[in-house]
C-alpha cells in the first residue's frame, strides 16, 4: 500500500512544494513519481527514485530508499499546479500507486 | 515517439461486457524491453493498475479484477484489448493504455478512455 500525504498542499508561485510517498514495506528505490494535468494523463517525472525523466527541470527533484520517498519542486510555476502520483515497482503484482496529492495555488 | 489511442464505448450498462482496445504507433510492440499495460483512474480515487502483458506471453493481472479480467496483445496489427466482464459501476474510470518499461514505471501513457457503467 502506498500512502501519499498531504492530500492537498497550497502553495504560492516561487515558493516550494514538498510531497511524501510511504510504502507499506521496503521497496528499495523502486518508486516512479507521475503529474497528472486536470483532463491530461499522467507523465512520468522521476523514476528510481530520484532519476528525473526526459525534460524534466532540475528544480524538481525525488529522494529516499526504503519505505519513505519525497518529491520536491523548487520554484513552483504554473505548469507544476497538478496531481502527483507515486507507484512502487519494487514489489508487484501488482503495482501500485498512492492517491495522490494536489498542488494548488 | 510512441503514441497509444485507446477507444472503446464510454457508457457501459451493468454486468455486461467493457471492451476497449488500444492502437499503438512509433514504437514496435515485440520490443522485449516493454510490457503494455492498462491503468486506470475511477472519479475521485488513486490510479489502479488493471493488468500488464509482453508479447512474449507473460501477462499480469490485478487480482482484485483477474476472475473478469483478460488482456491480449495483437502483434501483427499493434493492438492492445482489455476485455471486463460482469461490470458494476465501481468499474467506471478513465483508462488509460500504457507502455511499461519491463516491469517497473509505466511511460507514456494514452489520452485516457472514460468509461462510465450505468443504466
Amino acid at each position: 500500500v502506498m500512502t501519499q500525504s498531504p492530500a492537498t498542499l497550497s502553495r504560492s508561485p516561487g515558493e516550494t512544494a514538498t510531497l511524501f510517498c510511504r510504502a507499506s514495506q521496503n521497496i528499495g528505490t523502486n518508486l516512479a513519481w507521475f503529474r497528472q494535468k486536470p483532463g491530461q494523463a499522467p507523465r512520468l517525472l522521476m523514476y528510481h527514485a530520484s532519476t528525473r525523466a526526459s525534460g524534466v527541470p532540475a528544480r524538481i527533484s525525488g529522494s529516499g530508499s526504503g519505505t519513505d520517498f519525497t518529491l520536491t519542486i523548487n520554484s513552483l510555476q504554473s505548469e507544476d499546479f497538478a496531481v502527483y502520483h507515486c507507484q512502487q515497482y519494487g514489489d508487484w503484482p501488482p503495482w501500485t500507486f498512492g492517491q495522490g496529492t494536489k498542488v494548488e495555488f | 515517439q510512441v503514441q497509444l489511442r485507446e477507444s472503446g464505448p464510454g457508457l457501459v450498462k451493468p454486468s455486461e461486457t467493457l471492451s476497449l482496445t488500444c492502437s499503438v504507433s512509433g514504437d514496435s510492440v515485440t520490443r522485449s524491453a516493454y510490457f503494455w499495460a492498462w491503468v486506470r483512474h475511477p472519479p475521485g480515487k488513486g490510479l489502479e493498475w488493471v493488468a500488464s502483458i509482453h508479447h512474449r506471453g507473460s501477462d499480469y493481472y490485478n487480482p482484485s479484477l483477474k476472475a473478469r479480467l483478460s488482456i491480449s496483445l495483437d502483434t501483427s496489427n499493434s493492438i492492445l484489448s482489455l476485455t471486463l466482464r460482469s461490470v458494476t459501476a465501481a468499474d467506471t474510470a478513465t483508462y488509460y493504455c500504457v507502455r511499461q518499461d519491463w516491469v517497473n514505471w509505466f511511460d507514456p501513457w494514452g489520452q485516457g478512455i472514460f468509461v462510465t457503467v450505468s443504466s
